[in-house]
């Protein structure tokens, strides 16, 4: 059962432009929400997070949105760099400790 | 600050064979520690992870193991390798008290043949 998804294997957008990945979930119980940015033949690098009592978080050019109604979160880029070129990963938590992945987002930004 | 190490960091082994690899963590105590895995195209797998020496709680069932031997040190081993065991292999710490985020290892490709 895939708790977290991205649905969007990939997403090509150009320099300067904003970047939206989303990430949609299953679980009702999920409080906190994260993004890690992943480069080939590296560990991911965390990101950005949310905790479910907002649903807004800002840090400089990103910036993640949840909607726990729609139980839907997203990460926008602004304004993208090439060297935001990578993989984004959603992660999702219940309680701490565990993390549950989605499968990942590849983002290419041309220049 | 703090640092996690990962080794080796490419492997290839043949099927049936052994394998070990070691993540330790510097400049923290008592670290949660946690082992994933990405297989080809997919996302990251929760595999094993520790809240204390000796402590380790396993999320799939499979062929694999681990130890924790040392406060900062993490193993993940196998008896037996199978071909579905190839992929990059992480290690991730956080401290048992911080918020929910990780940090991650540069990590080891393992390829079985």
């Amino acid at each position: 059962d895939q708790q977290v998804k991205q649905n969007s294997p990939s997403l090509s957008v150009q320099e300067g432009r904003i970047s939206i990945l989303n990430c949609d979930y299953t679980n009702s119980m999920f409080d906190y929400f994260l993004w890690y940015k992943k480069y080939p033949a590296e560990g991911p690098t965390f990101l950005i997070s949310i905790s479910s009592i907002k649903d807004k978080n800002e840090d400089g050019r990103f910036t993640v949105f949840l909607n726990k109604s729609a139980k839907h979160l997203s990460l926008h880029i602004v304004p993208s760099q090439p060297g935001d070129s990578a993989v984004y990963f959603c992660a999702a938590s219940q309680y701490g400790n565990k993390l549950v992945f989605g499968a990942g987002t590849i983002l290419r930004v041309k220049s | 600050s703090q640092t996690i190490h990962q080794w080796p960091a490419t492997l290839v082994q043949p099927v049936g064979s052994p394998l070990s690899l070691e993540c330790t963590v510097e400049g923290t105590s008592n670290p949660n520690l946690y082992w994933y895995r990405q297989a080809a195209g997919r996302g990251l797998q929760l595999l094993f992870y520790s809240v204390g020496i000796g402590q380790i709680s396993s999320e799939v069932p499979q062929n694999l193991s681990a130890s924790r031997p040392q406060d900062r040190q993490f193993i993940l081993s196998s008896k037996k390798l199978l071909l579905s065991d190839s992929g990059f292999y992480l290690c991730a710490w956080n401290t048992g008290t911080s918020t929910y985020e990780q940090y991650f290892g540069p990590g080891t490709r393992l390829t079985v043949t």
